[in-house]
């Protein structure tokens, strides 16, 4: 079935530093590829999304490139804020048309120090 | 736009007891979904609804679980009776349909003592 395996944490980085959050996963065809982050006390949300192959998502600085050759989808931002403390998620959007349910990977905690 | 909303949000309670949670999905939304967040690990859908039809529940423990969506709009989801290992977050996502970008709750914390 499918799987998504991510770095664990939690990852410690002053600010302004260079993030990256490895994710890997395990699908059959072309899955959708997420990535979700949750902030203290709050619910998920979408971050960023890629629907095919070498297709890159963007938002609030943060980018992954869908890399089919590797099966990864790896989040990058150049500089990090306090405010980008929180828990982030990549997930995958099968190719079965019956059940579009989202398949996540574990989180990794980040931490932004002043 | 009103997002998606549950209730509780906090509940304890003792083993063996039930316990009910309720979702209401962004209007309009024909997809509904519930995840089981469990510390520590990604949400894992336990159900998937397209308006009051099932499409998905083969990871809903069947024994314990049940969930309903009334007429196509709200949702509850069950559990009697409650173990310990049923203390998570019960997250509901809404979609307009099956293939649409998803929009969360801010979950239940279920704690089972």
């Amino acid at each position: 079935g499918d799987s998504v395996t991510q770095m664990e944490g939690p990852v410690t980085l002053s600010e302004e530093a260079f993030l990256t959050i490895n994710c890997t996963y395990t699908a059959t065809g072309y899955p959708s590829l997420f990535w979700y982050v949750q902030y203290p006390g709050e619910g998920l949300q979408l971050l960023l999304k890629a629907t095919k192959a070498d297709d890159k998502g963007s938002n609030k600085g943060f980018e992954a490139t869908y890399r089919k050759e590797t099966t990864s989808f790896h989040l990058e931002k150049g500089s990090v804020q306090v405010s980008d403390s929180a828990v982030y998620f990549c997930a995958l959007l099968g190719m079965d048309t019956g059940r579009r349910a989202l398949t996540f990977g574990s989180g990794t905690r980040l931490q932004v120090q002043p | 736009e009103a997002g998606v909303a549950q209730s509780p949000r906090y509940k304890i309670i003792e083993k063996r007891q039930s316990v009910a949670f309720w979702c209401n999905p962004i209007s309009g939304h024909a997809t509904l979904y519930w995840y089981q967040q469990i510390l520590g690990q990604g949400p894992k859908l336990l159900i998937q609804f397209q308006n009051n039809g099932v499409v998905d529940d083969s990871q809903l423990p069947k024994d314990r679980f049940s969930a309903e969506r009334l007429k196509g709009v709200d949702s509850t989801l069950k559990i009697q009776p409650a173990k310990l290992e049923d203390s998570a977050v019960y997250l509901c996502a809404s979609s307009l349909g099956l293939s649409n970008e998803q929009f969360f709750g801010p979950g239940t914390r279920l704690t089972v003592l």
